[in-house]
């Protein structure tokens, strides 16, 4: 079976610049979502969706942050402006549901200079 | 009160011994636990589901203790490859499908 698949792998970019990350789950995976982790910390959860609905984005940073999942299966977070705080590991995960297991993909390192 | 808290360790133990970690978390009703392990830059993995009756797994054993709020990992016989970061993650219970939550890791380096 397939992972969860994300790309880039790394990427460094200069603070204002603008950055995408892009996502696609595990076939069948209805839920999905995008989780941000700076080192030394657990993820922290930046939007869930269900299907192509968001569930939760109460800590997604509107101002800069953006997410999509138009079709319910793959999915892109932006950031634009970037800021030197936003360097950290973007995670995505899906599930099959909301309160089942997640599964990780191997993440986008990033660098903002 | 954070929601979910870890010990931060780190843990670091001689191969062949015994390790316990623990993670209480604050919603009573909560509904879901599980323990993922993530190695050095590489993604959370799922370890083990931690079930009301608990439940084992090999060298590992997972514990719920709903009375006092808090799940438990043993790592019996530890190895070298079970060097790495210990993440407990709890996930509500109730009608809406809130966030799950991470704690923020126990490292654990087993030493020769």
């Amino acid at each position: 079976e397939a992972g969860v698949a994300q790309s880039p792998r790394y990427k460094i970019i200069e603070k204002r610049q603008s950055v995408a990350f892009w996502c696609n789950p595990i076939s069948g995976h209805a839920t999905l979502y995008w989780y941000q982790q700076i080192l030394g910390q657990g993820p922290k959860l930046l939007i869930q969706f269900q299907n192509n609905g968001v569930v939760d984005d109460s800590q997604l940073p509107k101002d800069r942050f953006s997410a999509e999942r138009l079709k319910g299966v793959d999915s892109t977070l932006k950031i634009q402006p970037a800021k030197l705080e936003d360097s950290a590991v973007y995670l995505c995960a899906s599930s099959l549901g909301p309160r089942e297991k997640l599964f990780f993909g191997s993440g986008t390192q990033l660098s903002v200079l | 009160r954070k929601e979910v808290e870890q010990d931060p360790g780190p843990f670091n133990v001689p191969e062949g011994a015994t390790v316990a970690f623990n993670c209480t978390y604050s919603n009573s009703a909560s509904q879901s636990f599980f323990w993922y392990r993530q190695d050095c830059r590489k993604e959370p993995k799922l370890l083990m589901s931690v079930y009301s009756s608990g439940n084992e797994d090999g060298r590992f054993t997972a514990q719920l203790n709903r009375a006092s709020q808090y799940i438990s990992l043993l790592i019996r016989d530890s190895k070298l490859s079970d060097s790495a970061t210990y993440l407990c993650v709890v996930i509500p219970g109730g009608g809406s499908a809130r966030q799950l939550t991470f704690g923020s890791g126990t490292q654990l380096t087993v030493l020769p």
